[in-house]
């Protein structure tokens, strides 16, 4: 499979506790972002990286949450002390950047539900 | 207000009925339309993307951009049950991030 996968595909944890999810972007694509969907909403875009540098965090993203991109490659997002509204899918894509080149194409997402 | 305000459904047609999805926008920066498809518990999947006003289309679907009125439409022709999922309408200004609309939740009927 070629596509964005995300891992882990659902996640259950307790309020307070750090969670950390991965993406694994289609190859080559330079491009990475991160959305969260709450029910019934369309997705919110959090933060993007082009290669390896994180470029801009939407005011959703607050000093909790962390994102890296170390070897321009996969991504990791992780939430520290989580808190019941943190719960959501979280969804990364991936494109490549170029003028022409706007479609992003989307993982399955990582479920989070905090307790 | 939100930038992009999407018909909020949900929307329930029988088989072979012609659908249509709305949505509006509020940022005349939006140079690019797309509509993508959500089925339960999946992530988005991208159905149909335009950067013109005017109509696109691909099989049963059609893509709809009207700049001025900044109105976006997607039309699915002889609907099917595999076409029951949440449509989601999104834009962008170059290079930049996604801006969904809410969804359309769409049931057809056998």
């Amino acid at each position: 499979d070629t596509g964005v996968s995300q891992d882990p595909r659902h996640k259950i944890t307790k309020r307070g506790q750090n969670v950390t999810f991965r993406c694994d972007p289609i190859s080559e694509h330079n491009r990475l972002y991160w959305y969260r969907q709450t029910l019934g909403q369309g997705p919110e875009f959090l933060t993007y990286f082009q290669n390896e540098a994180q470029l801009e965090k939407s005011r959703l993203l607050s000093d909790r949450f962390s994102a890296e991109r170390p070897k321009g490659s996969f991504s990791t997002l992780e939430i520290q002390r989580t808190e019941q509204g943190d719960s959501a899918m979280y969804l990364c894509a991936s494109r490549l950047a170029g003028y022409d080149q706007e479609t992003q194409y989307f993982g399955p997402g990582t479920r989070l539900l905090v307790l | 207000q939100k930038e992009v305000e999407q018909d909020p459904g949900p929307l329930s047609v029988p088989e072979g009925a012609i659908v249509s999805l709305n949505c509006t926008y509020s940022n005349s920066a939006f140079q690019y339309f797309m509509w993508y498809r959500q089925y339960s518990r999946k992530g988005p999947e991208l159905l149909m993307y335009t950067y013109s006003s005017g109509n696109k289309e691909d099989g049963r679907f059609t893509a709809q951009v009207d700049k001025s009125s900044k109105y976006i439409s997607l039309f699915i022709r002889d609907s099917q049950p595999s076409d029951s999922a949440t449509y989601l309408c999104a834009m962008s200004i170059p290079v930049r991030q996604l801006t969904f609309g809410s969804g359309t939740q769409l049931t057809v009927l056998p």
